[in-house]
């Protein structure tokens, strides 16, 4: 089944305390993208990759890193998360051009 | 720079009743697309539909339809004889073809929560 899973679905951690977010896909798609939804923002793209060792910034990257080792994984690490990174995350994929992004679960992060 | 504005922050039908969620886009690219997704209570992304720019025609699929119109800059979402599981947050987004920062890029608007009552 074509898929982009995220792990872990849900977490509670305390400010400061790095932690990392992992996202793969299935697909063999170039495109993967993290963003972040917050209520009465919709969602907003923190980082993005076009191919393996290939990343650029988003809108909000201030606070996140991501890496592309491999073309099916694309991991968000927040070294020192702090409150206001609280949010539901999500990862997505995509082929490259106009092609529709397909996002994984999501993940549910408070920073306490 | 791209926007996507959802008027509609909450709308609440009774089942049955058609209900139209309204997108309004801003982009200055000629070449651009327009998604609608949805999410349910469970908090996945659904995706519902993707349209080209050069391509206006409405669809339909089941009891959904989409209304394109680009000399309006809208793109409005119409759910016919609405149910209690078409509850759920729906969002527009806008994606332009073209390079340069935050390439492939979702730009999305604010979301509807749309609440169909039984």
């Amino acid at each position: 089944e074509a898929q982009v899973t995220q792990n872990p679905r849900y977490l509670i951690t305390v400010t400061g305390k790095k932690l990392t977010v992992t996202c793969s896909q299935n697909m063999n798609h170039e495109y993967m993208s993290w963003y972040r939804q917050d209520p009465g923002l919709g969602l907003r793209q923190i980082y993005y990759s076009m191919n393996v060792e290939v990343t650029d910034k988003g809108d909000v990257p201030e606070g996140y890193k991501v890496s592309r080792k491999e073309k099916r994984n694309f991991p968000l690490i927040l070294e020192s998360p702090s409150p206001n990174q609280t949010s539901l995350y999500f990862c997505a994929s995509s082929r490259l051009g106009g092609f529709t992004q397909y996002f994984g679960p999501g993940t549910r992060l408070l920073v306490l | 720079a791209q926007k996507v504005t959802q008027a509609q922050t909450e709308i609440s039908v009774v089942e049955k009743e058609d209900v139209t969620l309204d997108c309004v886009y801003e982009t200055r690219d000629t070449t651009y697309y327009l998604f609608w997704y949805k999410q349910p209570p469970s908090g996945e992304l659904v995706f519902l539909i993707r349209r080209n720019s050069f391509d206006e025609q409405n669809e339909i699929s089941g009891r959904y339809s989409w209304n394109f119109q680009k000399s309006t800059s809208s793109f409005n979402f119409t759910i016919t004889a609405s149910q209690v599981v078409d509850s759920a947050v729906y969002f527009c987004a806008l994606k332009v073809d073209a390079g340069g920062t935050s390439y492939g890029k979702l730009t999305f608007g604010q979301g509807t929560i749309l609440t169909v009552h039984p």
